[in-house]
């Protein structure tokens, strides 16, 4: 079966430093992976995806993350965060096993401290 | 059009009521998913449509949880006489046919006293 650990339930950054939101998946076949944010009281928004194409993937609001294979992960990463960046975070993983659910892990919440 | 509408946005009942969740896709959207996501929790899948086919209901924790897409767009959900342990936020996503990027409705938060 396929699944997401996200290994921080909680990260808290200064503003204008980088963030980092751990994310290792289980997969038996090549994964289709996806960060969400989720702001309060709004809808979960998709922040990139990544389907086997480039490993290095780039999002929107200046995140990206990398597909290593060799590690089973797929860190998401911002150079520097803004406090608008503070919410929670989804990584997912799209079962490619014949059903077509998405597996979400327990969600990171970002603090940013000014 | 505009995004995926869920209604109502808070509904409270009592234990042992039925209540029925509304989820308005964007329109000509394909596929639609329904979520559970408890408190401090990722969303938990339940069901999903294709159209109005249901291909997979394998997250449906018992058979008081139903879901429907009779013309392949609204889609309600379902729950029969209500438990405590079904408060939770409801949450219903739609996707363009082919593709695998989800959009999310704003979901119902359902409290069973």
């Amino acid at each position: 079966a396929q699944s997401v650990t996200q290994l921080d339930s909680h990260v808290s950054v200064s503003e204008g430093t980088p963030v980092l939101l751990r994310c290792n998946y289980s997969s038996s076949y090549s994964p289709s992976l996806f960060w969400y944010v989720q702001h309060p009281n709004k809808g979960l928004q998709l922040l990139l995806k990544y389907t086997s194409a480039a490993t290095l993937v780039k999002g929107i609001n200046g995140f990206e993350a990398e597909f290593k294979k060799s590690e089973t992960s797929f860190h998401l990463t911002k150079p520097s965060a803004h406090m608008s960046d503070a919410a929670e975070y989804f990584c997912v993983v799209r079962d490619t096993s014949g059903t077509y659910k998405y597996i979400f892990g327990t969600g990171t919440r970002l603090k940013v401290l000014a | 059009g505009a995004g995926v509408s869920q209604s109502p946005r808070y509904k409270v009942t009592k234990r042992g009521q039925d209540v029925t969740l509304r989820c308005d896709p964007i329109s000509s959207h394909a596929t639609l998913y329904w979520y559970q996501q408890a408190l401090g929790q990722g969303p938990e899948f339940l069901t999903y449509f294709n159209y109005e086919a249901q291909p997979d209901k394998s997250g449906l924790p018992s058979d008081r949880f139903s879901a429907e897409r009779p013309e392949g767009s609204i889609s309600t959900l379902t729950i029969q006489r209500t438990e405590q342990r079904d408060s939770a936020m409801y949450r219903c996503s739609s996707g363009r046919p082919g593709s695998d990027t989800q959009y999310f409705g704003p979901g119902t938060r359902l409290t069973v006293l």
